[in-house]
């Protein structure tokens, strides 16, 4: 059974500094993984998409590797602000009906 | 419409009553998923369609739990005879085709609280 592990399940950081978000899978079969953010009260919000063969996408500050073999992923996010401040989750595909495994999340909160 | 929209937003509703959660995707969409985020559980898979039928309905966490959808648009979410460990956010997704493909749009979710 896939498992889906976030790492660390909350961070704070001042304002300009770099983040690093892991998250980790049990089964490399996937046909992709996905990076969302949710604010509190609020949807998901798709931030990167990384399809199985990729090794990594970037919009904006953003930048997602992709290790398949291994079972990791990282989200980069680049001189982070206070509005980055939501819970990020990690999901991986696992069929091809697009059927999500999601990961725990990490809650960020970027001070001023 | 212009999101995915699901109603109501909040739901308090008495344990052993029934509920129906409503879901409107994106026109033209043709994927459509519910999902459960609830304390300590995270997000779990609920169910799947593709047009009016569901492929995949193996989250249902039991029979009490049903789905349907019609015209290929709107989806509702049925539990019955409610139980408190039924209350959480359940959110409906849609895509255009095919979610490896396309990806998905969330809707804002509905927060069911069972008492």
């Amino acid at each position: 059974k896939q498992e889906v592990t976030q790492i660390p399940a909350a961070l704070s950081v001042p304002e300009g500094e770099n983040l690093v978000l892991n998250c980790s899978f049990t089964d490399s079969a996937i046909y992709n993984l996905q990076w969302f953010r949710q604010d509190p009260g609020k949807g998901l919000t798709s931030l990167l998409l990384i399809q199985s063969s990729q090794r990594e996408q970037t919009s904006g500050r953003l930048n997602a590797s992709l290790d398949k073999s291994s079972g990791r992923s990282t989200l980069y996010i680049a001189a982070s602000q206070p509005g980055d401040s939501a819970t990020y989750l990690c999901a991986v595909t696992t069929d091809s009906w697009g059927k999500l495994q999601f990961g725990a999340g990490t809650q960020v909160v970027v001070t001023p | 419409g212009a999101g995915v929209s699901q109603s109501p937003s909040n739901k308090v509703t008495e344990k052993g009553k029934d509920v129906e959660l409503r879901c409107d995707p994106i026109s033209g969409h043709t994927a459509l998923y519910w999902y459960r985020q609830s304390l300590g559980q995270g997000l779990e898979f609920l169910i799947y369609f593709q047009g009016n039928s569901a492929p995949d309905k193996s989250g249902l966490p039991s029979d009490r739990f049903s789905a349907e959808r019609t015209g290929g648009s709107v989806s509702t979410l049925t539990i019955q005879r409610t139980q408190q460990e039924d209350s959480a956010v359940y959110l409906c997704a849609s895509s255009f085709g095919r979610t490896v493909d396309y990806g998905y749009t969330f809707g804002s979710g509905t927060r069911l609280t069972v008492v």
